[in-house]
C-alpha cells in the first residue's frame, strides 16, 4: 500500500462550526505533514509530525489543531475558522530521519468556509 | 535556508513540442532536489528526484532533470509534450541534513499544452 488517503474529499462548513479532517497511510512512514494549498498557489507547510511528535508548528492560527493518535493516523481539527481558511488541506508523509527526503501526498479534502 | 525560484510562472508549449521548465535553487548545505506534478483538482505526486549519482534522472512518461550543481539548477525538460502533460509542475528542495523531510517548494509552473 503506497498511497496516502484523506477524508473527506470535500467540507463545507460554517465559522462557528468544529470539524476534523483525517488522513491514514500504511507505509510505516514515521513523519507526517499538513499543507495548506490556495489556489495556484504552492503548499504552504503548517504541520509536522516526527515519530508522532509535533516538531513543527509554522506559526498556524489556534483554530488548527493537529493531532497523530499513531503513527498511522493524523487529524486536523478545525474550530471557528474565517472565510479565507477556504483552501486545499493536503496531507504527506515520508520515512523521516531524512531517508530520502521524498514526500507522499493524499489527494487532499477540499474546505469552503463560509 | 533553502529556497527554490522558479522564473516561468506560465509555459504555453504546442502538443508534440519540446519544453523545458527551469528551476534554480539557493542552499549552503548539500540537498535532494525533486520535481512535484499537480494534475488538476487532485494532490502532488512525485516526478522524479535526484538524491545522489548521475546526475540525470527520468521519469517513466518521459521527462527529465539534471542536476547542476555549479548553476544551482535542475531544470525539466521533456522532447515531446502531450495533452495530458497539462498540469502545474513543482521544483522542491530539501535539506539533507533535516531529520523531518521538511521541502521548500518554488511558485510552481503551468505546463500550458496547446492542440
Amino acid at each position: 500500500d503506497t498511497e496516502v488517503t484523506q477524508t473527506p474529499k470535500h467540507l463545507v462548513m460554517g465559522m462557528t462550526n468544529k470539524k476534523s479532517l483525517k488522513c491514514e497511510q500504511h507505509m510505516g512512514h514515521r513523519a507526517m505533514y499538513w499543507y495548506k494549498q490556495k489556489a495556484k498557489k504552492p503548499p504552504e507547510l503548517m504541520f509536522v509530525y516526527s515519530y508522532e511528535k509535533l516538531s513543527i508548528n509554522e506559526s498556524v492560527p489556534s483554530r488548527f489543531s493537529p493531532e497523530c493518535p499513531n503513527s498511522s493516523l493524523l487529524n486536523l481539527h478545525l474550530h471557528a475558522l474565517q472565510p479565507e481558511d477556504s483552501a486545499l488541506y493536503l496531507c504527506a508523509s515520508s520515512q523521516g530521519l531524512n531517508r530520502a527526503g521524498e514526500q507522499f501526498f493524499g489527494p487532499g479534502t477540499r474546505l469552503t468556509v463560509l | 535556508a533553502q529556497s527554490v525560484t522558479q522564473l516561468d510562472s506560465q509555459v504555453p508549449v504546442f502538443e508534440e513540442a519540446p519544453v523545458e521548465l527551469r528551476c534554480n535553487y539557493s542552499s549552503s548545505v548539500s540537498v535532494y532536489l525533486f520535481w512535484y506534478v499537480q494534475y488538476p483538482n487532485q494532490g502532488l505526486q512525485l516526478l522524479l528526484k535526484y538524491l545522489s549519482g548521475s546526475t540525470l534522472v527520468k521519469s517513466i512518461n518521459g521527462f527529465e532533470a539534471e542536476f547542476n550543481k555549479s548553476q544551482t539548477s535542475f531544470h525539466l525538460r521533456k522532447p515531446s509534450v502531450h495533452i495530458s502533460d497539462t498540469a502545474e509542475y513543482f521544483c522542491a528542495v530539501s535539506d539533507r541534513r533535516n531529520r523531518d523531510d521538511k521541502i521548500i517548494f518554488g511558485k510552481g509552473t503551468r505546463l500550458h499544452i496547446l492542440p
